[in-house]
């Protein structure tokens, strides 16, 4: 079965950055785009970008743009997305996630347990 | 961006009762919409998308409809493991955006 696990908590300071991976199994790791998607302490979901595990190619929502990466290593399934120059408002659970690649359709099918970042100096 | 707009917060209703949930879209989105669930402490799981179309494993009581802006979620028989925060979600634009969510309590 589909699986995407994500790394542990981490706690970081104002102005560091973090790094959180989400290794996939249960499926052909380039079948599918990998998504990141936020949400605050008790607030709704907010989704910060796609990479293509294919090409490595990537589209980031404008709000992050200059302060996230996503990357993929192809050889052991596994996305990362990294988050820089952290404030308060970036404290949130981060979910990866997947949408099927080449279909256009871009509803996310399968979710990682999330990884909880919390930025407190 | 596409705003997403989800009524109401929130939605009381007994087990057995009928819940229907909104999502406006501030412009169409032709169809590309998803419902997801999310219960507390966990990921959300994907429902329903191409507006109607159920995910494999979703019970029937779960059914999306609606186009051009207007959607919605319906639950004919709320049984007590449908009680959680539901979101709509549109892609037929970048970027990606999500509905603020309904909670469904008892």
């Amino acid at each position: 079965q589909v699986q995407l696990v994500q790394s542990g908590a981490e706690v970081k300071k104002p102005g560091a950055s973090v790094k959180v991976s989400c290794k996939a199994s249960g499926y052909t790791f380039t079948d599918y785009f990998i998504h990141w998607v936020r949400q605050a302490p008790g607030q709704g979901l907010e989704w910060m970008g796609w990479i293509n595990p294919n090409s490595g190619g990537t589209k980031y929502a404008q709000k992050f743009q200059g302060r996230v990466t996503m990357t993929r290593d192809t050889s052991i399934s596994t996305a990362y997305m990294d988050l820089s120059s952290l404030n308060s408002d970036d404290t949130a659970m981060y979910y990866c996630a997947i949408s099927p690649y080449g279909s256009g359709n871009f509803h996310l099918d399968y979710w990682g347990q999330g990884a909880l970042v919390t930025v407190s100096s | 961006e596409i705003v997403m707009t989800q009524s109401p917060a929130t939605l009381s209703v007994s087990p057995g009762e009928r819940a229907t949930l909104s999502c406006r879209a501030s412009q169409r989105v032709n169809s590309n919409l998803a419902w997801y669930q999310q219960k507390p402490g966990q990921a959300p799981r994907l429902l329903i998308y191409g507006a109607f179309i159920r995910t494999t494993g979703i019970p029937a009581r779960f059914s999306g409809s609606g186009s051009g802006t207007e959607y919605t979620l319906t639950i004919s028989s709320l049984q007590s493991e449908d009680f959680a925060v539901y979101y709509c979600q549109q892609y037929d634009n970048w970027p990606l955006t999500f509905g603020g969510g309904t909670k469904v309590e008892i």
